[in-house]
């Protein structure tokens, strides 16, 4: 079975410093792992994948994600926070080809401090 | 390049009331398609989707139905709605043919529903 974990429901950092939204996932198989954000009120736009390539990802607005087999982590980073980051951040997780067979995190809030 | 379309962006409707919800894809033919309903505070909860024109396949039983007449327009509907189907309604789609676990999925705007 596959499943997705964010760990925090909330973040919050302060504009300037470094962002860190964390997911953990399980999977008996090579996963591929999306990240996502939402803007209040608005649909998600994809801000990174990983699938089987190179395990540092660069996706779009300076966040990228590491993919780590080891630790079966794939936690979003970004070096310098920014008051348009401010949104909710989906990591999801898809083994199979199954067209259903797509999960979504819980979400994480992301909060930025001025 | 493909755009995706949701309305209304809003809607209030009585508890009882019948419901419809359109999605439709630009700039792709035969896209996967797909509803999700995003109740407050939580994450995405696939209702439907679609392979094809006429194919519906439903990941829960619910109040809710999903129809294909075309093939980029996938509709929501329901003949009498709940105070539990209030929510966030977002339709995506994916690019044609057989499913693949590396498929990026692409959202529309959402429909707000609100159910009083």
């Amino acid at each position: 079975a596959q499943s997705v974990t964010q760990l925090d429901s909330h973040v919050s950092v302060s504009e300037g410093t470094p962002v860190l939204l964390r997911c953990n996932y399980s999977s008996s198989y090579s996963p591929s792992l999306f990240w996502y954000v939402q803007h209040p009120n608005k649909g998600l736009q994809l801000l990174l994948k990983y699938t089987s390539a190179a395990t540092l990802v660069k996706g779009i607005n300076g966040f990228e994600a590491e993919f780590k087999k080891s630790e079966t982590s794939f936690h979003l980073t970004k070096p310098s926070a920014h008051m348009s980051d401010a949104a909710e951040y989906f990591c999801v997780v898809r083994v199979y080809s199954s067209a259903s067979k797509i999960i979504f995190g819980s979400g994480t809030r992301l909060s930025i401090r001025p | 390049s493909q755009t995706i379309h949701q309305w209304p962006a809003t809607l209030v409707q009585p508890v009882g009331s019948p419901l419809s919800l359109e999605c439709t894809v630009e700039g792709t033919s035969n896209p996967n398609l797909y509803w999700y309903r995003q109740a407050a505070g939580r994450g995405l909860q696939l209702l439907f989707y679609s392979v094809g024109i006429g194919q519906i396949s439903s990941e829960v039983p619910q109040n809710l139905s999903a129809s294909r007449p075309q093939d980029r327009q996938f509709i929501l509907s329901s003949k009498k709605l709940l105070l539990s189907d209030s929510g966030f309604y977002l339709c995506a789609w994916t690019r044609p043919g057989l499913p693949s676990s590396t498929d990026t999925q692409y959202f529309g705007p959402g429909t707000r529903l609100t159910v009083l």
